[in-house]
């Protein structure tokens, strides 16, 4: 089935830039996703590419997609303690049957 | 900016009873899903919900599991006959793949917080 590994712990020091990597298995999926889960909250949807891009740029976030070799990026430009929290990637076809890989804790040290 | 909510935020519960975890998505959504994430753990596919009827299902919704729309606004979960192991957070989450741009990805609730006893 379906997969989505990230790395789980990355820490950062404020001001810096943060990338949180992700890779997928389903070549035929037409979204991936960034989403920001911060203690005891619900998931907040940060960004998402459609397949047939291979960056897309928002502000601070810059998502960067290698579709030959099923690798997600998350670039968080002047790394803030606000964003402390863990991301989430997620891939789905057609915006249905989404999967989750298993997120990635930042830490924002001062 | 619209948004999912879901009630209540925490739910305590004893083992073997019924639970209802109820979620508003947003109005013009026509796709609905549940999710849950045990403590620590990924966040799982449930179900999900289009026309009136589930349009799929993981193998952790099983038959102790229903989902209902009661009507033009609430999506509702139901375990029947809660288990230690069914504790965990439940996201709720709508879409409408075609909407518009924006409406395209699911947008999650804050979730609510089942713990059973």
């Amino acid at each position: 089935g379906e997969d989505v590994e990230q790395s789980l712990f990355l820490s950062v020091r404020e001001g810096d830039s943060s990338v949180i990597n992700c890779t997928y298995t389903d070549s035929s999926s037409t979204y991936l996703y960034w989403y920001k889960q911060e203690p005891g909250a619900g998931l907040q949807l940060l960004t998402y590419i459609f397949s047939n891009m291979d960056m897309k740029q928002d502000q601070r976030l810059t998502v960067l997609l290698n579709k030959k070799d099923k690798h997600l990026s998350l670039r968080i430009a002047d790394t803030q303690t606000g964003d402390s929290a863990i991301y989430f990637c997620a891939e789905s076809l057609y915006g249905q049957n989404f999967v989750f890989g298993p997120g990635t804790r930042l830490s924002v040290l001062p | 900016e619209p948004e999912v909510t879901q009630t209540p935020s925490h739910q305590v519960t004893q083992m073997g009873q019924e639970v209802i975890l109820r979620c508003v998505p947003i109005s013009n959504h026509l796709y609905f899903y549940w999710y849950r994430q045990i403590l620590g753990q990924k966040v799982e596919f449930l179900v999900s919900f289009y026309n009136n009827e589930i349009s799929e299902k993981s193998e952790i919704f099983d038959d102790q599991f229903s989902v209902e729309r009661p009507d033009g606004s609430n999506f509702t979960l139901k375990i029947r006959s809660t288990k230690l192991e069914d504790s965990a957070m439940y996201f709720c989450a709508s879409s409408d793949p075609s909407g518009s741009m924006h409406d395209w990805p699911q947008h999650f609730g804050d979730g609510t917080r089942l713990s059973i006893l």
